[in-house]
């Protein structure tokens, strides 16, 4: 049984750049959220992708952009790169029977970007 | 928003010793999670807690929901030199999102 895959694993990029992120959900998941996780900090919610729309978002500006394809992957994209956006950017896939939920995530191993 | 305090922020031990950490929130949850993070892994889930007062383990392993409804233990029994690592507590699951608080290290001496 896969679980949540994740790519690329590491990537460099320099400031103003663009970068795309991409996230396979574990099999049977139709839920995918995204957490940014700076160093020494835990993760911090970006937003939730289901049935194709982003459902809920967290504090962050509109540079952080998603997309979630039929198949349930998701891709998360941010735009104008800053040194600040250098973090671990999490997947977590999860299973929502309709509006319900609880909270038990599956993350994968991670993106680790670096801005320069 | 709502804000985790996790507390120690690290531990170092002596094999076998036993562990306890605690994390409190600013308003009421109605989950609280616990995870752990290995070094270039993401985080795993350990213990779900729903209910106020429940108390759930998993192997050696024991966590609790608060009363107040505020506040969450970790305990971990005859600790090993696997559980090292940085665990997370995490709540409430509202609005589809989880707030995580910032970790305890946990490192182990066998």
């Amino acid at each position: 049984d896969a679980g949540v895959t994740q790519s690329p694993t590491h990537l460099i990029k320099t400031r103003g750049q663009q970068v795309t992120l991409r996230c396979s959900p574990k099999s049977g998941h139709d839920t995918v959220s995204w957490y940014q996780q700076a160093l020494g900090q835990g993760p911090q919610f970006i937003f939730q992708y289901y049935e194709e729309e982003e459902r809920q978002r967290g504090n962050f500006p509109d540079r952080f952009s998603g997309h979630q394809f039929p198949n349930y992957s998701s891709e998360l994209n941010v735009n104008a790169l800053l040194l600040g956006d250098s973090a671990l950017y999490l997947c977590a896939s999860s299973l929502v029977a309709g509006a319900q939920g609880t909270g038990e995530l599956f993350f994968g191993e991670g993106s680790r970007l670096t801005v320069l | 928003g709502q804000q985790l305090n996790q507390s120690p922020q690290s531990m170092f031990i002596q094999e076998g010793e036993d562990v306890s950490m605690n994390c409190t929130s600013s308003s009421i949850f109605n989950t609280w999670l616990w995870y752990k993070q290995d070094p270039g892994e993401g985080p795993v889930l350990l213990i779900a807690l729903y209910k106020a007062g429940e108390l759930t383990s998993n192997g050696r392993l024991t966590a609790q929901f608060g009363i107040t409804r505020k506040d969450s233990f970790l305990n971990i029994s005859a600790s090993i030199p696997s559980d090292v690592g940085i665990y997370f507590c995490a709540g409430p699951w509202s609005n589809y999102k989880l707030t995580f608080g910032k970790g305890t290290l946990l490192t182990v001496n066998p």
